[in-house]
């Protein structure tokens, strides 16, 4: 069971705009950044967002984030096939020491 | 541009260990520090610990403390992970990452499947 909660699963049609929820507490997203990641079939995890809402160089402003209380949100537009994979988000726990992460989002683009 | 490349799959037996290496280049390897996160199959990402590049210092995930070990080799820009006492529950893929001050992570290797049978 991961300390971070996310959806299993999320669809929309291409073209479209979906949310990706990740629910902690104060001790996680309530004190501290958020990021998320992007995993395709078989391969390594890819950083999307960072430091609750920042994008790394080359990934396309389609991909935004935000945090509210003890909440984030990874939203996506423009819904393309290629946007198919697992989502993650993850952050810091104080009261564990440790990085955490979401049990993942599975995004099926129909 | 940066890249982590690590070593190649591994097959163990139940209770050996497992090394795996993680070489980086493109930046100053002692400026960042690497984490080492795992994912079991068809699981979620699992984070097992982070070494400082600078000065080696490490913090490991409390449920893998006593079998994990980090290094790195700042000669070779080279960091390393061994989990001894395998178990079959072990299995995953493990990914080193660049790990930044605010815990996130942007840049990871590809990946080395350890897998763990009898």
């Amino acid at each position: 069971q991961s300390v971070l909660t996310q959806p299993p699963s999320v669809s929309a049609a291409p073209g479209q705009k979906v949310t990706i929820s990740c629910s902690g507490s104060s001790s996680n997203i309530g004190n501290n950044y958020v990021s998320w990641y992007q995993q395709l079939p078989r391969t390594a995890p890819k950083l999307l967002i960072y430091d609750n809402n920042k994008r790394p160089s080359g990934i396309p402003d389609r991909f935004s984030g935000s945090k509210s209380g003890t909440s984030a949100t990874l939203g996506i537009t423009g819904l393309q096939t290629g946007d198919e994979a697992d989502y993650y988000c993850g952050t810091w726990d104080s009261s564990l020491s440790a990085v955490v992460f979401g049990g993942g989002t599975k995004l099926t683009v129909l | 541009q940066v890249q982590l490349v690590q070593s190649g799959a591994e097959v163990k037996k139940p209770g050996a260990s497992v090394k795996v290496s993680c070489k980086a280049s493109g930046y100053t390897f002692s400026t960042y520090g690497i984490s080492w996160v795992r994912q079991a199959p068809g699981q979620g990402l699992e984070w097992m610990g982070w070494i400082s590049s600078y000065n080696g210092n490490t913090n490991y995930a409390q449920n893998l403390q006593g079998r994990l070990t980090m290094t790195t080799d700042t000669s070779t820009s080279t960091a390393s992970m061994e989990l001894r006492s395998l178990r079959s529950d072990d299995t995953a893929v493990y990914y080193c990452a660049r790990g930044r001050s605010t815990y996130y992570f942007d840049y990871w290797g590809q990946g080395t499947l350890v897998t763990v049978s009898s």
